[in-house]
């Protein structure tokens, strides 16, 4: 049964320090990984995807890795700002149907 | 982009009550959603995949009788939680993927539900 666990739970940094959250996953028979942002009491934002045969993604200045023979994917966040307090989901897609198992989640807490 | 719509955002209900989610995808056929739940300071659990035009499929531990899900057109899924309870309070969110591998996934908004 695949277990997804995100380190650390929460974390608190001040403004403009770059930081790195950590997902890892139990089965490494994934289609897919993702990262998510969640806003308090409200819907998903997906950051980024990276398919199982890719190593990385950017996006401005989110970078997400997956080494999925290690089962693990780091989410890169360079010159944080107050904007990124949220919480960051890890999820992975072991069927390729689009069924994701969730990590719990690191909330992130960016102080001005 | 795609878009999928749920409703309400918020419910606040005595217990015993029958309250229907709505999730709906506004400019996609979705065969397929998926519904979940998160309970405070937890992460989202998968409680159902819901198919268009048959049965849902339920995850261990989802009492199917209490959830019911519909899913009679390709483009509005429903979850009701049924004779609700205080222990159902929770953040129900549906999410629909699209594309032929299914990696295009879309969430809606999220229901936040209170019964008292």
């Amino acid at each position: 049964k695949q277990e997804v666990t995100q380190i650390p739970a929460a974390l608190s940094v001040p403004e403009g320090e770059n930081l790195v959250l950590n997902c890892s996953f139990t089965d490494s028979a994934i289609y897919n990984l993702q990262w998510f942002r969640q806003d308090p009491g409200k819907g998903l934002t997906s950051l980024l995807l990276i398919q199982s045969s890719q190593r990385e993604q950017t996006s401005g200045r989110l970078n997400a890795s997956l080494d999925k023979s290690s089962g693990r994917s780091t989410l890169y966040i360079a010159a944080s700002q107050p904007g990124d307090s949220a919480t960051y989901l890890c999820a992975v897609d072991s069927s390729n149907t689009g069924k994701l198992i969730f990590g719990q989640g690191t909330t992130l807490q960016v102080k001005p | 982009g795609a878009v999928v719509s749920q409703h309400p955002s918020r419910v606040i209900c005595k217990s015993g009550t029958s309250v229907k989610i709505e999730c709906r995808s506004l400019d996609f056929q979705a065969t397929t959603m998926f519904w979940y739940r998160q309970f405070p300071k937890q992460s989202l659990m998968l409680m159902a995949t819901s198919n268009e035009g048959s049965k849902a499929t339920y995850e261990q531990g989802v009492e199917k009788d209490k959830f019911l899900i519909n899913h009679a057109s390709l483009t509005l899924s429903t979850l009701t939680v049924t004779s609700a309870h205080p222990e159902d309070s929770s953040f129900y969110i549906c999410s629909a993927p699209m594309g032929p591998t299914n990696e295009k996934l879309f969430f809606g908004s999220g229901t936040q539900l209170s019964v008292l």
